[in-house]
């Protein structure tokens, strides 16, 4: 089946540092792929939508210059939180969807970011 | 996408089907039912997902009902491993995959 791999799984940065999460759909392409934010005891929130070769786009209240995303290629996306604070700690998630196929979104296992 | 309601928590023991209600009485013609579940700390796992039959993987089992007002995801022999909380989405079709997530259901199985 579809596999979405995220890296790194746990990361610890200091305030104002940034940090990169990266997504990847390891067997199968896609043209899009999502970001979320879930905190503890909470639901998953979609922060954006990522697309390949164009501009991610934001939901509401999401700040674009703070959730940098890059997706270069068919089968990468990063996700880049910047001048990270204590409030971005959180369980990020990615998802993607095989583009050649009728397959549901398959997502990753998360990056658990601690800011301290 | 339609709205969905599922009961907050519920237990099962090990061994027992599991059923787990989806109500969803504002679904629309070409709107799916997507069954994910989130195991602590994981991301979360597609289970099924149906638009008016009943379907059966080797995961779960989806009954929607005729009317496709609400639907049951059923685990047939739940085991430890199964304790998650299950979201039930409801989501057209289209180009637009985004899926929303409600609150879900904690099930817990029990030894």
């Amino acid at each position: 089946g579809a596999v979405v791999s995220q890296h790194p799984s746990r990361v610890i940065c200091k305030s104002g540092t940034s940090v990169k999460i990266e997504c990847r759909s390891l067997d199968f392409q896609a043209t899009t792929m999502f970001w979320y934010r879930q905190f503890p005891k909470q639901s998953l929130m979609l922060m954006a939508t990522s697309n390949e070769g164009s501009k991610a786009t934001y939901e509401q209240g999401v700040e674009k210059d703070k959730f940098l995303i890059n997706h270069a290629s068919l089968t990468l996306s990063t996700l880049t939180v910047t001048s990270a604070h204590p409030e971005d700690s959180s369980f990020y998630i990615c998802s993607a969807r095989d583009r050649s196929s009728n397959s549901p979104l398959h997502f990753g296992n998360g990056t658990r970011l601690t800011v301290t | 996408d339609a709205k969905t309601t599922q009961p907050t928590s519920m237990d099962c023991a090990e061994g027992r089907a599991a059923n787990l209600p989806c109500n969803h009485s504002t679904i629309s013609g070409n709107e799916y039912v997507y069954w994910y579940r989130q195991i602590h700390s994981q991301g979360p796992q597609y289970i099924i997902h149906g638009l008016k039959n009943n379907e059966t993987n080797e995961m779960a089992s989806l009954i929607i009902t005729e009317d496709r007002k609400s639907s049951t995801l059923i685990l047939p022999h739940a085991t430890l491993r199964d304790t998650a909380v299950y979201y039930c989405i409801v989501k057209g079709g289209g180009s637009n995959y985004k899926l929303t997530f409600g609150k879900g259901t904690l099930l817990t199985v029990n030894p």
